[in-house]
């Protein structure tokens, strides 16, 4: 089963770009790559994933390097509302999702 | 669509007591499933169901029991509440499990005094 790691927090200064790192070294060939954040004990939201290619959406981009071992959440202009707990998710072969750790992120004004 | 709905939004237990959070989907969501979520730590698998009539356990499935008679619905029983099982809950559903986005409920807060 693919395990993720992650920074377990991170700091940004508003309006510019966070990227979030995650490493997944053992993720398997069909298995992707799922960004979620927690904002305030909500509800966890997703927010983007993918399995080789880079992809982007209204919200973030995602960013998976050529040998899948790692991937990067980019918030491209980041504001205080994006302050949350970001979670590096993968799929393993039992259909089970398995959360990391999570990297708490704060906005800086 | 309500999307994903969970009551109630808090409860108090006693030791022993038991009790059923509900969890519904008008999605039309294949795939179902339970987390919990202790203060300062990040969601664990309790259990999950990829359709009605199938479940099956998590990480951390033991307290806990669960079915799935319908699509909609995937109730959480816990039949003999203990203090350890102080937690947020949050039930989330899919369409399929690759390649989908999973949409979380608001959670249940329980406290087991």
């Amino acid at each position: 089963d693919a395990k993720t790691t992650q920074p377990p927090s991170m700091d940004c200064a508003e309006g510019r770009a966070a990227n979030l790192p995650c490493n997944h070294s053992t993720i398997s060939g069909n298995e992707y790559v799922y960004w979620y954040r927690q904002i305030h004990s909500q509800g966890p939201q997703y927010i983007i994933h993918g399995l080789k290619n880079n992809e982007t959406n209204e919200m973030a981009s995602l960013i998976i390097t050529e040998d899948r071992k790692s991937s990067t959440l980019i918030l491209p202009h980041a504001t205080l509302r994006d302050t949350a707990v970001y979670y590096c998710i993968s799929m393993n072969r039992d259909d089970k999702i398995i959360f990391g750790k999570g990297t708490r992120l704060h906005i800086l004004p | 669509n309500a999307g994903v709905t969970q009551t109630p939004k808090f409860q108090v237990l006693k030791t022993g007591q038991s009790m059923t959070l509900q969890c519904a989907q008008d999605m039309n969501h294949e795939y179902m499933s339970w987390y919990r979520q202790d203060p300062g730590m990040g969601l664990r698998l309790i259990h999950y169901s990829v359709g009605a009539g199938i479940t099956d356990q998590g990480e951390v499935p033991n307290g806990y029991n669960v079915s799935r008679s319908t699509t909609e619905d995937f109730p959480l029983r816990l039949l003999s509440a203990a203090p350890s099982q102080t937690s947020v809950y949050f039930c989330a559903s899919s369409y399929v499990l690759k390649g989908n986005e999973q949409f979380f409920g608001p959670g249940t807060r329980l406290t087991v005094l």
